[in-house]
C-alpha cells in the first residue's frame, strides 16, 4: 500500500498569512494526488485535484503543487473560513489512501 | 445539483450486519463509479471501497481491512449504492460517507455521513 504522510500535523497561523501543508508519498504518484478540506461534522470537500487543478469554485487563494512523491498545498491568504483539517489523497493504485490530516488552527 | 444521502446507520453487535444506502440524484449515476469512505470519531479518512460502474463489469475494490467482510452493489435504476457489512468489528464504529468518482477519479461529491456504532 502507499503511504502518505503530511506534515505538520497542526499548524497555528493568522488571517493573512501564506500557509503550506506538505505531503509525501511512498512511492511515486505521478500527480494522481488530491487535496480535500473538512470542517468538524462535514464532509469532506474537494479542492485540488490532479496535484494542482482547483475544483470549480474553489477560492483562487487556494493552490497545489508537485510531483512524483511530494506535493504542497498552499493557501496564499489564509481567510477565517479556511480553518478546519485538510487531507491528501492518492488515487494512482489501490487501496486508495490518505494522509493522516493537517489541521489548521488559530493562532 | 449532485446530491448524495446516506441512510442506514445505527448501532449493532459485535457480530452483526447492516446494510447502509446512499440515495444519488442530480447526475448521471450509472456512468460514474463510487465509493465509500468511513472515519472514525477524531480520527483521518479511511477509504472503504469502490464500485466501478456497468462499461467497466460493475468491478469492486476494497481496503483489506473490510475485505471478505463488506460488500459493495448498486442499482443504476434506482441511482443508489450500498455497502452490505457483515461480521462487524467495533473498529468499524464510524461515520460512513458515500462518494463520487470524478472523471479524474478524484472524489469530487460527498453524502453527509451516516454514523455506525458497533457495541454491545
Amino acid at each position: 500500500d502507499i503511504q502518505m504522510t503530511q506534515s505538520p500535523s497542526t499548524l497555528s497561523a493568522s488571517v493573512g498569512d501564506r500557509v503550506t501543508i506538505t505531503c509525501r508519498a511512498s512511492q511515486s504518484l505521478s500527480t494522481w494526488l488530491a487535496w480535500y478540506q473538512q470542517k468538524p461534522g462535514k464532509a469532506p470537500k474537494l479542492l485540488i485535484y490532479k496535484a494542482s487543478s482547483l475544483q470549480s469554485g474553489v477560492p483562487a487563494r487556494f493552490s497545489g503543487s508537485g510531483s512524483e512523491t511530494e506535493f504542497t498545498l498552499t493557501i496564499s491568504s489564509l481567510q477565517s473560513d479556511d480553518f478546519a483539517t485538510y487531507y491528501c489523497q492518492q488515487y494512482t493504485s489501490y487501496p486508495l489512501t490518505f494522509g493522516g490530516g493537517t489541521k489548521v488552527e488559530i493562532k | 445539483e449532485v446530491h448524495l444521502v446516506e441512510s442506514g446507520g445505527g448501532l449493532v453487535q459485535p457480530g452483526g450486519s447492516l446494510r447502509l444506502s446512499c440515495a444519488a440524484s442530480g447526475f448521471s449515476f450509472s456512468d460514474h463509479y463510487m465509493d465509500w469512505v468511513r472515519q472514525a470519531a477524531g480520527k483521518g479518512l479511511e477509504w472503504v471501497g469502490r464500485i466501478k460502474n456497468k462499461a467497466n463489469s460493475y468491478t469492486t475494490e476494497y481496503a483489506a481491512s473490510v475485505k471478505d467482510r463488506f460488500s459493495i452493489s448498486r442499482d443504476d435504476s434506482k441511482s443508489s449504492l450500498y455497502l452490505h457489512m457483515n461480521s462487524l468489528k467495533t473498529d468499524d464504529t464510524a461515520v460512513y460517507y458515500c462518494a463520487g468518482v470524478t472523471k479524474d477519479f478524484s472524489l469530487a461529491d460527498w453524502g453527509q455521513g451516516t454514523l455506525v456504532t458497533v457495541s454491545s
